[in-house]
């Protein structure tokens, strides 16, 4: 069975810094793997998805990492923004399935 | 081309009443899912659903939760009965193909007291 982690499950650093989110997961045989921002009492945003294919997703200032082999994946955001303070949550869908499982997120507070 | 749609975005009901919650689907999606989030919790899977034909509902609580998505209309998560257990944020995606990425709406936002 599937098991979605993301440590740590909360991060508070100051405006500028760049971070790295972590997620990861029991089972290889994924089909692909997506980050998701939720902002408070908000819908769900999606960042960027990653077929089980490739190895990296860009997109401005984020970039989202695979490594299928050791079940982990990683965000990176370089120089943070307030704006970036939101909760990432990391979903992955496996092989031939619909489902998406998904991690509990990981609170990100960016300090001005 | 609008996004997914669900209404209402809060519903504030009392114990033991119903709860109806709305999924529109993006214009041509013919696959819709309905997903909850507990406070403080990751998204769980409830129910698959395309139109008229209920696909996988493994992850629906077996009492008190029911699906539809009729062949017109929208789709329709319904919770008879409800408990404070069940106060969460309902989420519904939609997608033209079963192994397509999956688009999200806004959810519904349930409170109940």
């Amino acid at each position: 069975k599937q098991e979605v982690t993301q440590i740590p499950a909360a991060l508070s650093v100051p405006e500028g810094e760049n971070l790295v989110l972590n997620c990861s997961f029991t089972d290889s045989a994924i089909y692909n793997l997506q980050w998701f921002r939720q902002d408070p009492g908000k819908g769900l945003t999606s960042l960027l998805l990653i077929q089980s294919s490739q190895r990296e997703q860009t997109s401005g200032r984020l970039n989202a990492s695979l490594d299928k082999s050791s079940g982990r994946s990683t965000l990176y955001i370089a120089a943070s923004q307030p704006g970036d303070s939101a909760t990432y949550l990391c979903a992955v869908r496996q092989d031939s399935n619909y489902q998406l499982i998904w991690g509990a997120g990981t609170k990100l507070i960016i300090k001005p | 081309n609008a996004g997914v749609m669900q209404n209402p975005r809060h519903l504030v009901r009392r114990r033991g009443q119903e709860a109806r919650l709305r999924c529109s689907p993006m214009k041509g999606h013919s696959h819709v899912y309905w997903y909850r989030q507990l406070p403080e919790e990751g998204l769980k899977f409830m129910v698959y659903l395309q139109k008229e034909n209920i696909i996988d509902e493994s992850g629906m609580p077996k009492e008190r939760f029911s699906a539809e998505f009729p062949k017109e209309g929208p789709s329709i998560l319904r919770i008879q009965q409800v408990v404070r257990g069940d106060s969460a944020a309902y989420f519904c995606a939609s997608s033209p193909g079963p192994l397509d990425e999956q688009y999200f709406g806004p959810g519904t936002r349930l409170t109940v007291t």
